[in-house]
């Protein structure tokens, strides 16, 4: 596709559901990110793949937060036993292989809004 | 580890003054510099960025940005705002490595251009 894609673009969710939110990368893009986006604060990082590994996931909250990138493309982020205070709008971003020495644009998604009920 | 202040959440301009958007920057290593703009329903999206050189970079839309490094700011100006700039803006640094870094974001600055 032409941009970022994150589905669903909202999701309503009851206390101590399981949700599943999706991200489709640019086509190519090695490196893809999720960041979190509460109320009034600028995004936070999650989690960083490159390629189909995690690269850095030191942004992960707790272990209800799981994300995987299975074939290098499509990214599943996970969040088990939602809390009302994982409500948020969570973003994805992608970034192409930077050559070396360098650092490259991250292009974002809309994002998904989750609200836990 | 990285961390951005902006210093004001809410700037309230009238069309065609001039306006600065405070960063400044905290990190023990090296950093890229980027002002990330998010017009009303829309996503993220990039407005300028410094990586290396002149410290004083621009944008196609008329916005630029100076990095200090002895202030460790990097404040977003214009001369002249339109309506259409109406939007949160966020000012955000990476670590200064060979490949992607994730990015820290400021907590944003909502500009209001006043007719």
């Amino acid at each position: 596709g032409a941009g970022v894609s994150q589905t669903p673009s909202n999701k309503v969710t009851e206390k101590g559901k399981y949700v599943e939110l999706r991200c489709d990368p640019i086509s190519g893009h090695t490196a893809l990110y999720w960041y979190r986006q509460s109320l009034g604060q600028g995004p936070e990082f999650l989690i960083y793949f490159q390629g189909t590994g995690a690269a850095d996931d030191s942004g992960l909250p707790n272990d209800r937060f799981f994300a995987v990138r299975p074939e290098g493309s499509v990214s599943t982020l996970k969040i088990q036993r939602t809390e009302r205070g994982d409500s948020a709008v969570y973003l994805c971003a992608s970034s192409p292989q930077p050559g070396q020495g360098t650092n490259t644009e991250a292009f974002f998604g809309q994002g998904t809004r989750l609200t836990v009920v | 580890a990285q961390s951005v202040t902006q210093l004001d959440s809410q700037v309230p301009v009238f069309e065609e003054a001039p306006v600065e958007l405070r960063c400044n920057y905290s990190s023990s290593v090296s950093v890229y510099l980027f002002w990330y703009v998010q017009y009303p329903n829309q996503g993220l999206q990039l407005l300028l960025k410094y990586l290396s050189g002149s410290t004083l970079v621009e944008s196609i839309n008329g916005f630029e940005a100076e990095f200090n490094k002895s202030q460790t700011s990097f404040h977003l100006r214009k001369p002249s705002v339109h309506i259409s700039d109406t939007a949160e803006y966020f000012c955000a640094v990476s670590a200064l490595r060979s490949g992607n870094t994730p990015l820290v974001f400021g907590k944003g600055t909502r500009l209001s251009v006043i007719a």
